[in-house]
């Protein structure tokens, strides 16, 4: 069975200060992995996506995450927080799909990100 | 706008009731997803339908059921509702070419049970 941990549920950072959000995953298959972001009474929105490739992948609003397979991790990052990075995040993972039915991502329970000025 | 449409986007009714929610895909998106968030849960996948035929079943109890329809629109019953069922239910639908992993989400059903 696949799971994710996302490492502190709350996390806060100064405008300008680096955004380090934890993610690791349990899988028996080599995983996809993703993180989501969730605004206030919005849905959620994909941020980025690693499938197969190059381990560093670049998402939406200057976040990046890097898939470390020895270490189970797939952390999210940022260089500079804005005050619109405040939000809750979400690391999810799934395995291939088979077809093309696709399936059902497993989410962590996420952390929320504050961010002061 | 991410393309998948749900109704209604809130909803408060009483212990013991029955409610229907409502979800719309993104057009040519075959796959739809129900998933639960709650403060304490998280966000737990409920079931899939692909195509009008369940894929996959998560966490769902006997309680609540899903179909999906013809014309790909699909809607989740709860029934016999408690307290505890008081949540955010999303929908979302994945692309045809299912492999690439991504989700697209509705904005949610918020369930209010008092």
């Amino acid at each position: 069975a696949q799971s994710v941990t996302q490492l502190g549920s709350h996390v806060s950072v100064s405008e300008g200060a680096l955004v380090l959000l934890r993610c690791n995953y349990s899988s028996s298959v080599p995983p996809y992995l993703f993180w989501y972001v969730q605004y206030p009474n919005q849905g959620l929105q994909l941020l980025l996506k690693y499938t197969t490739g190059a381990t560093l992948v670049k998402g939406i609003n200057g976040f990046e995450a890097e898939f470390k397979k020895s270490e189970t991790s797939f952390h999210l990052t940022k260089p500079s927080a804005h005050m619109s990075d405040a939000a809750e995040y979400f690391c999810a993972v799934s395995s291939p799909a088979s077809n093309q039915a696709g399936t059902a991502l497993i989410f962590g329970k996420g952390t929320t990100l504050s961010v002061s000025s | 706008d991410s393309g998948v449409t749900q109704t209604p986007k809130h909803l408060i009714t009483a212990t013991g009731q029955r409610v229907t929610l409502r979800c719309s895909p993104r057009s040519g998106d075959l796959s739809v997803y129900w998933y639960q968030q709650s403060l304490d849960q998280g966000l737990q996948f409920l079931i899939q339908y692909y195509n009008g035929e369940e894929r996959a079943k998560g966490n769902i109890l006997e309680r609540f059921s899903a179909q999906q329809f013809p014309d790909l629109h699909s809607e989740l019953n709860l029934s016999s509702l408690e307290l505890g069922d008081s949540a955010l239910y999303f929908c979302a639908s994945s692309p045809r070419t299912g492999r690439t992993g991504e989700l697209f989400f509705g904005e949610g059903s918020r369930l209010t049970v008092l």
